[in-house]
Parts: structure tokens; sequence; C-alpha cells
């Protein structure tokens, strides 16, 4: 079975500091991985996706990420903080669980605040 | 503009009143399904189908149904729903696994609330 850990539920940082998002996974098979963003009143936007290609993943509005196999981890990161990054991040990993199901498994989400 | 539309985004009812939340997309994806968002446990899927006609159980189903009678509509139904249906749900929708392992695409939400 597969499952999503985000380490934090809470991270604050102030505005031009670096973020770190935190997220490690398990599967049985070889997953793809995912980061959404979820603004206030707002459905999820993806932020960017590993599909087995180069594990360092560079997305939207300056956010990477690194698929690290061995430690089992997909942590999000962005060099430098910005108000409108407050929001909550999903961690995802999607993987077959059975026949023709494609699951998409969710943490539980970390909320961001982005302090002035 | 590729999109996922669910309608309404904010309902509050009574227990016991049947209701239907719409999902539409534009993108002619075949897998679509159905999330409810709670706090502290993030996104749980209750229902996928992964064509017309073809709907099946997520990890959540229990007072749910849904149906597929159009490739790009899945409504999701509450026939008679209770309080701890209380929540905000999603509708996403992606082309099928061994297509490329694309995204899904969600819609805005909607926040249901039974009184």
């Amino acid at each position: 079975a597969q499952s999503v850990t985000q380490l934090d539920s809470h991270v604050s940082v102030s505005e031009g500091t670096p973020v770190l998002l935190r997220c490690n996974y398990s599967s049985s098979y070889s997953p793809s991985l995912f980061w959404y963003v979820q603004h206030p009143n707002k459905g999820l936007q993806l932020l960017l996706k590993y599909t087995s290609a180069a594990t360092l993943v560079k997305g939207i509005n300056g956010f990477e990420a690194e698929f690290k196999k061995s430690e089992t981890s997909f942590h999000l990161t962005k060099p430098s903080a910005h108000m409108s990054d407050a929001a909550e991040y999903f961690c995802v990993v999607s993987d077959r669980v059975g026949t023709g199901r494609r699951a998409l498994t969710f943490g539980s989400g970390t909320r961001l605040q982005v302090q002035p | 503009e590729a999109q996922v539309t669910q309608n309404p985004r904010y309902l509050i009812t009574v227990t016991g009143k049947k209701l239907t939340v719409t999902c539409s997309q534009n993108m002619n994806h075949e897998y679509m399904s159905w999330y409810r968002q709670d706090p502290g446990l993030g996104l749980r899927q209750i229902y996928y189908s992964m064509n017309v006609e073809v709907t099946d159980k997520g990890d959540v189903p229990e007072g749910y149904k849904v149906s597929r009678k159009e490739k790009r509509n899945f409504p999701l139904i509450l026939e008679s729903p209770s309080p701890n249906q209380t929540s905000l749900y999603f509708c996403a929708s992606s082309f099928m696994p061994g297509q490329g392992d694309t995204e899904a695409f969600f819609g805005q939400g909607t926040r249901l609330t039974v009184v």
C-alpha cells in the first residue's frame, strides 16, 4: 500500500528566506510524485511533478523538489519566500493499486505562513 | 481553457434531503474521481470512474453514489446526507494510467454543510 507523510503540519518563514516542506512516501511500485498548492477558498493547483525522469524537478513560481529514492523523500524547496506563497501544500503519490485503478494518495498537508 | 467545473460551490442542506453535486470536464479525460477533504486527513477518494458506465469505490464510498453516463460528466449523489458528510469535496479528472502519468486536474471544490 502506498502512503504519504508530510512531516510538518505548519511551517512559518519570513519573506525572503528559504522554504523547505518535507515529504516522505512509501510505495510498492515506481510511483509518480506531485506537489499541489491550495490557496484559501481555491482548488488545487499543480506545482510540479516527478515521473521517473530527472530527479530534480522544477515547478512554477520558483519551487523545486528533489526525488531521493534511497530516502523515499520528495521535499519541496524555494530559495526565497514571497507573501503570495502563503497557502496549504499537499504532497501526492500516484500509483496503480489494482486493475485499472490509479489512486492519488494525499499527505495531510502543510500550511505555509510567510511573515513580512 | 482546460478546466473541471463543479457546482454548486457552497451548499447547506438538512439531514436526509437528497442532493447532487455536478462535475464536468472539457479535456476528454477518461478517468474521473471524487475526493473529500477534511482537516488533518488530506484528500480521500470516494469514487472513481475509468470511462462511461464504469465506476468503482474508492477509500470512503459509504453514503455516496456516482454515475457516468457521459464522458464529460461525473455527478456525486448523496441520497440521504448526514452531518458526518459535512466536508469540502473535489472532483478531479485525468488521462488513464499507461497514457503517460499526467497530473490530475481539480475542480474549485464544493463546501457542503449538512445540518
